[in-house]
């Protein structure tokens, strides 16, 4: 009964090799959200999607894009990863609301760079 | 700007003893929500509760008690008799009241160690 769905669960890279992860969910909500996690630290938001429209953290590296080629996916790009990029990414959804709503995660995908 | 700080980093408790999780926040909005999410070692972090800035009143949830005073800026997490189940690190988190996206503010977590 998954509603979030991160595809791997554990991503091995090299340095500068380009990596996708993605998500998917079945719960049809408007807003999709790819947090990093680094060890011992909060998530901190990367990026979001309200339906197509992409909104990037203003602190977000250019190293990191994102594609949502419909409602039920979003995937996350890394470019050139670097060993600071290691951590666990984790997407989550929630539908349109006021602040209240709360976030639906997936079990995350734990990227190493080598 | 938000924040939110949890000082406890790690706790230790032996089994069936209570244990309180602490969280203080700052905020300029008069309207806002808290939150506390678990995330056990699978990763997932789990929703647990949500409370509005104007609903002080506390929570009980089984083991769970929630304890949100504005005067102190705090939003404090209970659990009696602890199990090893409950092994987790814990969030507690605080959203903005705006349309559209969450904009989320995570404290830094409590790792929960219970021991048998």
């Amino acid at each position: 009964d998954a509603m979030v769905i991160q595809n791997p669960r554990y991503q091995v890279t090299q340095f500068g090799k380009p990596v996708t992860l993605s998500c998917s969910q079945t719960l049809n909500h408007n807003v999709m959200y790819w947090y990093q996690q680094k060890s011992s630290q909060a998530p901190k938001l990367l990026f979001h999607y309200y339906d197509k429209d992409f909104n990037n953290e203003a602190d977000t590296p250019d190293n990191f894009q994102s594609r949502r080629p419909n409602t039920s996916f979003c995937f996350l790009d890394i470019r050139s990863p670097g060993l600071g990029d290691a951590a666990m990414y984790l997407c989550a959804t929630t539908p349109p609301g006021r602040g209240s709503e709360k976030l639906f995660f997936g079990s995350g995908t734990q990227l190493s760079v080598l | 700007a938000q924040k939110v700080t949890q000082a406890q980093t790690e706790i230790s408790v032996v089994e069936k003893e209570d244990v309180t999780l602490d969280c203080v926040y700052e905020t300029r909005d008069t309207t806002y929500y808290l939150f506390w999410y678990k995330q056990p070692p699978s990763g997932e972090l789990v929703f647990l509760i949500r409370r509005n800035s104007f609903d002080e009143q506390n929570e009980i949830s089984g083991r769970y008690s929630w304890n949100f005073q504005k005067s102190t800026s705090s939003f404090n997490f209970t659990i009696t008799a602890s199990q090893v189940v409950d092994s987790a690190v814990y969030f507690c988190a605080l959203s903005e009241a705006r349309r559209g996206y969450q904009k989320v503010t995570f404290g830094i977590g409590t790792k929960l160690q219970v021991i048998p």
